[in-house]
């Protein structure tokens, strides 16, 4: 079966400009999470969505970050007025999201983002 | 908040021989998970082998074992048998379900080299 997608892989913008970031999670996977992992660091928290719903938003940095998931299972992350301190490879991981223990995270390949 | 401190930020080993990466936490929950991911140059984290902290017994996965210290918040991983493949940088992760989200807290990492 397929993993986790994420398009573009790579990504490169101009200070100021609105990108878009996608994620294909596993088939069933119902939770979704989004990290950035800038050079030479781990990979933090953004958001996580279970279902629809983003259930923890608390790692979003500032109002200029926002993510949707629509239908349950595509999420788009959306960083709008884009600036330099952006530059990352963002990260979408997918579990079962079963209640009652933590699932194990599959990771997609990362979005590599350069603001210019 | 959780933190999770990874103090070797750099290791090498010979192909065949036994190295062990080191990780300490700090929490305050009772209940909670423990991983090691490794991230080849590929970008793609794959998850190692997880520990349930409830679990005294360590966890094994073929050539990879944790020494798990609960008291002492600490979490090694042991790598048997080094092999070119395992070339990687390697990340310890916390998670519980408090508050219902999953996220992993990650480390800085660990690049681990395997020499021929």
């Amino acid at each position: 079966g397929a993993g986790v997608s994420q398009t573009p892989s790579n990504k490169v913008t101009e200070k100021g400009k609105y990108v878009e970031l996608r994620c294909d999670p596993i088939s069933g996977h119902t939770a979704l999470y989004w990290y950035r992992q800038s050079l030479g660091q781990g990979p933090e928290f953004l958001i996580y969505f279970q279902g629809t719903g983003a259930a923890d938003d608390s790692g979003l940095p500032n109002d200029r970050f926002f993510a949707v998931r629509p239908e349950g299972s595509v999420s788009t992350l959306k960083i709008q007025r884009t600036e330099r301190g952006d530059s990352a490879v963002y990260l979408c991981a997918s579990s079962l999201g079963t209640s009652g223990g933590t699932d194990t995270q599959y990771f997609g390949p990362g979005t590599r983002l350069t603001v210019l | 908040a959780q933190t999770v401190t990874q103090s070797q930020p750099e290791m090498s080993v010979q192909e065949a021989e036994t190295v062990t990466l080191s990780c300490t936490y700090d929490t305050s929950e009772s209940n909670y998970y423990l991983f090691w991911y490794k991230q080849p140059p590929s970008r793609q984290m794959i998850l190692v082998i997880r520990q349930e902290a409830y679990k005294q017994q360590n966890a094994t996965e073929n050539r990879f074992s944790v020494n798990f210290q609960k008291a002492a918040k600490s979490f090694s991983l042991k790598i048997s048998d080094s092999q070119l493949g395992d070339t990687a940088m390697y990340f310890c992760a916390f998670s519980n379900t408090q508050g219902g989200s999953e996220k992993l807290v990650f480390g800085k990492g660990t690049k681990l080299t395997v020499n021929p």
